[in-house]
């Protein structure tokens, strides 16, 4: 079975400043991770996804994530969050050939002007 | 083209009562999955539907049912409401089995009191 771990629940930083959300993942076998943001009453927006190759992966607004497989993570960053960057941020796992995502208990950045 | 759209957006019900939450998926997209996001968690799997077939079922209660239409759109079914039901329902569209490709639509928030 797989699981997702979101070490964060909150993370508050400042305007321009970089932020990088953490998510480590289990799982016995090969594994596509997800990012999804989630704005206040709305639904789930793909930011990225890892499926296989480059390690780096980038995504929309200017994220970006890393696979390590070694040490099961899968980082989210950003060099310089804005405002609207403020949001709930889900990690995601699913396995080859399965049909369901598994989220991890999401973290909220809040940026501060 | 539009997303994948999700009716009604609110709903407020009693306990014991039955409620019904409906989805349309991407044109093109013949999969449709139901997750529950209860509030400060992450979303979990609920159903997937596939050709109007279940293709798979998360730990949910039997109170929790769907289907799907010709037409790929689908219902997701509670029965007996408790207040623990409450949460934002989340569909999501495919256009095969795989949780890759997920879309996911703007929500429904029941509200169970």
């Amino acid at each position: 079975a797989q699981s997702v771990t979101q070490l964060d629940s909150q993370v508050p930083v400042f305007e321009e400043a970089p932020v990088e959300l953490r998510c480590n993942y289990s799982s016995s076998v090969s594994v596509y991770l997800f990012w999804y943001v989630q704005y206040p009453n709305q639904g789930l927006q793909l930011l990225l996804k890892y499926l296989s190759g480059s390690t780096l992966v980038k995504g929309i607004n200017g994220f970006e994530a890393e696979f390590n497989k070694s040490q099961t993570s899968f980082h989210l960053r950003k060099p310089s969050v804005h405002i609207s960057d403020t949001a709930e941020y889900f990690c995601a796992v699913t396995r080859t050939g399965a049909n369901n995502l598994f989220f991890g208990t999401g973290t909220r950045l809040t940026v501060i002007p | 083209d539009a997303g994948v759209t999700q009716s009604p957006t609110h709903l407020i019900k009693t306990r014991g009562q039955h409620v019904t939450l409906r989805c349309s998926p991407i044109s093109g997209h013949k999969s449709v999955s139901w997750y529950q996001q209860v509030l400060g968690q992450g979303p979990q799997f609920i159903f997937q539907y596939y050709e109007k077939e279940e293709r798979g079922r998360g730990n949910f209660p039997d109170r929790f049912s769907a289907r799907q239409f010709p037409n790929y759109s689908s219902e997701l079914n509670v029965n007996a409401l408790l207040l623990g039901d409450s949460a934002l329902y989340l569909c999501a569209s495919t256009v095969g089995l795989a949780a890759y490709e997920q879309y996911f639509g703007p929500g429904t928030r029941l509200t169970v009191t």
